[in-house]
């Protein structure tokens, strides 16, 4: 089972949105409903920003938000701030024998 | 509040054991499904198992099936990782995760919590 493929890097100003891209195939992302999202700050353990494709946790920004559309899904940070600076990490439900495959990662810089 | 306070991480030989565990608080636990989640410093995260929330029903990555077990002691709020057999590509950081679903499966579910985790180091 591979990685999902998320760009390495992503990058915008203060105000801007950018997306973020996970690409997987129609056993993974395609086939079901059950893609989450992640922020890690360095040093610290994964947070929650957005599961179900696109369900935002209670106590998430509303800046975050989550989509999908055939094997590729997307997360959104509109109005980027400082603290959004991190690395995000998607993951999906799979039919393989190993259920679960995270992304490859981004980190995000705030410009 | 959740937390989930994971130990037993440690140096060890190649094809030596290790046992992790963790303790959660803050939630009922034998309502949810719980998971064992992974990262090599400075590198990606990698899923590495799940368990239903009465222990009966388990999954694990093709990359430590039949050398790790998963299991769980709901009367001490405890989950656990045997990991026997251990090798060099095991070195990682070890995050105990709690599911989100209040379903009981690890199946079709998510990550809500996770623990601050403990390191695994696996070296002659």
């Amino acid at each position: 089972q591979s990685a999902l493929t998320q760009p390495a890097s992503v990058s915008g100003s203060p105000g801007q949105s950018i997306t973020i891209s996970c690409t997987g195939t129609s056993s993974d992302v395609g086939a079901y409903n059950y893609v989450s999202w992640y922020q890690q700050h360095p040093g610290k353990a994964p947070k929650l920003m957005i599961y179900d494709v696109s369900n935002r946790p209670s106590g998430v920004s509303i800046r975050f938000s989550g989509s999908k559309s055939g094997n590729t899904a997307s997360l959104t940070i509109s109005g980027l701030q400082a603290e959004d600076e991190a690395d995000y990490y998607c993951i999906s439900y799979t039919t393989s024998v190993t259920p679960y495959v995270f992304g490859t990662g981004t980190k995000v810089t705030v410009l | 509040e959740v937390q989930l306070v994971e130990s037993g991480g440690d140096l060890a030989q190649p094809g030596r054991s290790l046992r992790l565990s963790c303790a959660a608080s803050g939630f009922t636990f034998d309502d949810y499904a719980m998971h064992w989640v992974r990262q090599v410093p400075e590198k990606g995260l990698e899923w590495v198992s799940g368990l239903s929330w009465n222990g009966v029903s388990k999954g694990y990555a093709d990359s430590v099936k039949g050398r790790f077990t998963i299991s769980r002691d709901n009367a001490k709020n405890s989950l656990y990782l045997q990991m026997n057999s251990l090798r060099a590509e095991d070195t990682a950081l070890y995050y105990c995760a709690k599911s989100g679903r209040r379903s009981g499966s690890y199946t079709g579910n998510y990550i809500d919590s996770w623990g601050q985790g403990t390191l695994v180091t696996v070296s002659s």
